[in-house]
């Protein structure tokens, strides 16, 4: 069965690049057939679909966040980070990482348990 | 971005009620359409995938359809560990987007 973690600071100065990394057990990023995902939600507001990395490095980004944004994978830790650059107030929200497995329109059916990050100085 | 719409955006009934949410999709999006519940300080679970399709561990009072635009999760007789917030989401292509949540509460 496989578990997702995220980890990172919870506080982040406005300007600065907000990094998170999830921890994947139970599965492999160096396998195919997966699509490992990061989602925010805002607070008290619905979720943000962020972007994805698949085997191999190809990744996909909301084109909201898309100047901002990185996905990359470090197979030999089996993790996958978030750099989003230049952050302001409006990035402070939960943030989850996720997994689509088979094809990326298959649903999120694993999720991690969210880190939360604030953006203020 | 296809945009997602969810009716209504609350809900109040009470145990042993069938209930009806609603979702549109701005475009077609064929049956690429899945339901999440989310319970407060938990990350989203799947109940519904294609439209229609049961997650595994899912009860079977959970049901879904439609297609193309217009979808539907029904609920048909709820039980206390039902009251959260439930979101439709497309997948028919990037970027994935979200309804805006339907809260279910205890009437």
């Amino acid at each position: 069965q496989v578990h997702l973690q995220e980890s990172g600071p919870g506080l982040v100065k406005p300007s600065q690049t907000l990094s998170l990394t999830c921890t994947v057990s139970g599965g492999s990023l160096s396998s195919g057939g997966f699509f490992w995902n990061w989602i925010r939600q805002h607070p008290e507001k619905g979720l943000e679909w962020i972007g994805y990395i698949y085997y191999g490095g190809t990744t996909s980004y909301n084109p909201a966040l898309m100047s901002r944004v990185d996905i990359s994978v470090d197979a030999a830790n089996n993790q996958f980070s978030l750099n989003l650059r230049s952050v302001t107030a409006a990035d402070t929200a939960v943030y989850y990482c996720a997994m689509i497995r088979g094809a990326y329109y298959y649903p999120l059916d694993v999720w991690g348990q969210g880190t939360p990050v604030a953006v203020s100085s | 971005d296809i945009q997602m719409t969810q009716s209504p955006s609350s809900l109040s009934a009470s145990v042993g009620d069938r209930v009806t949410i609603t979702c549109r999709a701005s475009q077609r999006i064929d049956s690429y359409l899945n339901w999440y519940q989310q319970k407060p300080g938990k990350a989203p679970k799947v109940v519904i995938y294609a439209a229609s399709s049961l997650q595994s561990g899912v009860p079977s009072r959970f049901s879904g359809s439609g297609s193309g635009t217009d979808f539907s999760l029904t609920i048909s007789s709820l039980q206390p560990e039902d009251f959260a917030t439930y979101f439709c989401q497309q997948s028919y292509t990037p970027p994935f987007t979200f309804g805006q949540g339907t809260k279910l509460e205890i009437k």
